[in-house]
């Protein structure tokens, strides 16, 4: 099983600054990655695919890269609305499908 | 998309439930639909996925042999059935739609259901 680790486990930015989380593969899971959001009370939201593409409707400030192991998504100028918790998921070697702990970006 | 699961509720360790997902606004024959859990202030667990057509499964070794997911796609409809439930079972369950079309594979997940609440307590 692949285990994924997020860091930090809480980031807490400013609204207008960016947010670097970090998501690391026990192993190579090429870019078969995913990130998704999810606000207190509500279902996630997939946010990047294949490691840096943006899902549908997803604004530009979301960016994902990386490959291999170690993954990042990046929010450009945070607005209110991104204060929120980050999940990452590989799907390169399953079953099982394997998420991060997550990470919460929460209000400076 | 919508995705609305039901069936849930309290049990005792050891008992059985089955929860169910009523799918509408795509075509749920050609997709391909996962369970994915959530303990109460905890992360995400995937748990099991189902070809579109029902005719493959896989699922996590946490509930491989007590759970068992199936789909009717004349009801639109996805299934959880749950049985030897542990206290350790206790969270929110719910069901996801894959995210390519026609896909045998699991890969990720494009829409979500809000849940149903599973407690397993004595």
């Amino acid at each position: 099983e692949i285990v994924m680790t997020q860091s930090p486990a809480t980031l807490s930015v400013s609204p207008g600054d960016s947010a670097t989380l970090s998501c690391r593969a026990s192993q190579s899971v090429s870019s078969s990655l995913a990130w998704y959001q999810q606000k207190p009370n509500q279902a996630p939201r997939l946010l990047i695919y294949d490691a840096s593409t943006r899902a549908t409707d997803i604004p530009a400030r979301f960016s994902g890269s990386g490959s291999g192991t170690d993954f990042t998504l990046t929010i450009s100028s945070l607005q209110s609305e991104d204060f929120a918790v980050y999940y990452c998921q590989q799907y390169h070697n399953w079953p099982p499908l394997t998420f991060g702990g997550g990470t919460k970006v929460e209000m400076k | 998309v919508q995705l609305v699961e039901s069936g849930g509720g309290v049990v005792q360790p050891g008992e059985s439930l089955r929860l169910s997902c009523a799918a509408s606004g795509f075509t749920f024959s050609k997709y391909g639909m996962h369970w994915v859990r959530q303990a109460p202030g905890k992360g995400l667990e995937w748990l099991a996925f189902i070809r579109y057509d029902g005719g493959i499964e896989y699922s996590a070794d946490s509930v491989k042999g007590r759970f068992t997911v199936s789909r009717d796609n004349s009801k639109n409809t996805l299934y959880l059935q749950m049985n030897s439930l542990r206290v350790d079972d206790t969270a929110i369950y719910s069901c996801a739609k894959e995210h390519f079309y026609g896909s045998g594979s699991p890969y990720f997940f494009d829409s979500w259901g809000q849940g149903t609440l599973v407690t397993v307590s004595s």
